[in-house]
């Protein structure tokens, strides 16, 4: 399974845009690249999935280059509410079912 | 229901207590995992159902821990005999179809497990 890299952590103010950059240089021909967010006392929630080029829903684009050996996830105009972890995801479909494997994500802190 | 529900939502068990952990997933949802969470660490997976059939244990730490899901839908998580290294937030998500699709896979709000 690919191996993730992302900051451990990263400090913002409110109204600006956060780009979190994940490596995954050893990601494979079938691993899509997902992203997690997680608050305190909640499990993980979806954020964004994508396989190349790029992705955009109503919370956040995921940026993806040709050689797929990186992403970012990019969140516009994060308010407080945003600061949580954030964890990056490479897999996709092996014995039938996608197996999750989370490392230790990267810590956002929104300021006023 | 809506989402996925644990319970209980806070568990304190005695060292050498056994303690079974519920999760009852999304209706209809064919896949059903199991994650453990320490402290300041993401979730490491445990196990894995698709419908009652447990495909993956890989991850269960040792044969203390066991999971089942007989009728495809509600699953149980019991730890035996339980240890202090066994304190952690035990996570539960679903999903519809086996693979993650577009959405991901659903979590719950987790039982946080502290051994005294």
């Amino acid at each position: 399974l690919a191996k993730t890299t992302q900051p451990v952590s990263m400090d913002s103010y409110e109204g600006q845009e956060v780009n979190i950059t994940c490596s995954h240089n050893n990601i494979a021909t079938n691993d899509y690249i997902t992203w997690y967010q997680q608050f305190p006392s909640q499990g993980p929630r979806f954020i964004i999935q994508g396989y190349k080029t790029k992705v955009t829903n109503e919370v956040a684009s995921l940026f993806i280059p040709a050689d797929r050996k990186s992403s970012t996830l990019s969140l516009p105009r994060v308010s407080l509410s945003d600061t949580a972890v954030y964890y990056c995801l490479v897999g996709g479909l092996s014995g039938g079912y996608n197996k999750l494997i989370f490392g230790a994500g990267t810590r956002l802190a929104v300021h006023p | 229901g809506a989402g996925v529900s644990q319970s209980p939502r806070y568990k304190v068990a005695k060292r050498g207590q056994d303690v079974a952990l519920r999760c009852d997933p999304i209706s209809g949802h064919v896949s059903l995992f199991w994650y453990q969470q320490a402290l300041g660490q993401g979730p490491e997976f445990l196990t894995y159902f698709q419908n009652e059939a447990q495909l993956d244990k890989s991850g269960l730490p040792s044969d203390r821990f066991f999971a089942e899901r007989p009728e495809g839908s509600v699953s149980t998580l019991k730890i035996q005999r339980t240890q202090q290294e066994d304190s952690a937030v035990y996570l539960c998500a679903s999903s519809l179809t086996s693979g993650s699709g577009n959405y991901g896979y659903t979590f719950g709000s987790g039982t946080r497990l502290t051994v005294v």
